[in-house]
C-alpha cells in the first residue's frame, strides 16, 4: 500500500459508543495531521504531530485526544460524542512540519455520523 | 473569521471552455498558496501551488495567478474536461503559523458539462 490510509471509511456512532479512527502513512513522513470538515464549512485543522509528538492543538474539545505511537500511525479515539462531531475526518501527512512550501498528502477520510 | 475565502460555492462550465476558480485571503503574511482537488469519497489531492514571490505558475492545463496587492488568487483550467469535475480547495500557509499549517477555503464545486 502507498500513501495515506484511513479506516474505517464510514462510521455511525451513538453518543456513548467508543471507537477509534486509524490513520497510517506509508510515505516516510515525519508529520501527521487530523483535519475535520463539517457540512458547509472549510477544512479545519485539529491536531499536528511531529515525530509522534503533538505540536498543535487547535482549540479542540478535550474529549478528543489522539494517540500517535510512531511517525507512521495516528489514531483518534472517539467517545462521549456530540451531534456536532458529525463530520468528515481527514488525516494527512507531510515530510516536515516546518517547511511552508511542502504539500500535505491526505487520506480518503472517515465520514462520522453521530446519532 | 475566515482568512481564506472562496466566495463561489459552485461553478458550471462547458467542456472545452475555461474554468476560473477564485480565492481571496486576508492575511498579508501568507507566503505560499496551494490548490487541492477533491473527488467524492476521496481525500484532497494536491494540484498546483505558487509562492508569494511569483505571480503565475503553470502546469499543463492548470495555471494559478496571484495578485498580492488584491490578496487574490485564481486557478484557471483550460480546456476544461468532464474529469475535472470536483471540489477545489484553495489553501494558504505562512502568515504567522509556522511551517505548513494550511488554512483552507470552503471549496468550490466545479461541474464540467460534456
Amino acid at each position: 500500500e502507498t500513501g495515506v490510509t484511513q479506516t474505517p471509511r464510514h462510521l455511525v456512532m451513538g453518543m456513548t459508543n467508543k471507537k477509534s479512527l486509524k490513520c497510517e502513512q506509508h510515505l516516510g513522513h515525519n508529520a501527521m495531521y487530523w483535519y475535520k470538515q463539517s457540512a458547509k464549512k472549510p477544512l479545519e485543522l485539529m491536531f499536528v504531530y511531529n515525530f509522534k509528538e503533538q505540536t498543535e492543538n487547535n482549540s479542540v474539545p478535550s474529549r478528543f485526544s489522539p494517540e500517535c505511537p510512531n511517525s507512521s500511525h495516528l489514531f483518534l479515539p472517539l467517545h462521549t460524542l456530540q451531534p456536532e462531531d458529525s463530520a468528515l475526518y481527514l488525516c494527512a501527512s507531510s515530510l516536515s512540519r516546518t517547511a511552508t512550501n511542502e504539500k500535505l498528502f491526505f487520506g480518503s477520510g472517515t465520514q462520522l455520523s453521530v446519532l | 473569521d475566515q482568512q481564506v475565502k472562496q466566495n463561489s460555492p459552485s461553478l458550471s462550465v462547458q467542456e472545452g471552455r475555461i474554468s476560473i476558480l477564485n480565492c481571496d485571503y486576508t492575511n498579508s503574511m501568507f507566503d505560499y498558496f496551494l490548490w487541492y482537488k477533491k473527488y467524492p469519497a476521496e481525500g484532497p489531492t494536491f494540484l498546483i501551488s505558487i509562492s508569494s514571490i511569483k505571480d503565475k505558475n503553470e502546469d499543463g492545463r492548470f495555471t494559478v495567478f496571484l495578485n498580492k496587492s488584491a490578496k487574490h488568487l485564481s486557478l484557471h483550467i483550460v480546456p476544461s474536461q468532464p474529469g475535472d469535475s470536483a471540489v477545489y480547495f484553495c489553501a494558504a500557509s505562512g502568515g504567522g503559523n509556522a511551517g505548513n499549517m494550511l488554512t483552507f477555503g470552503g471549496g468550490t464545486r466545479l461541474m464540467v458539462k460534456p
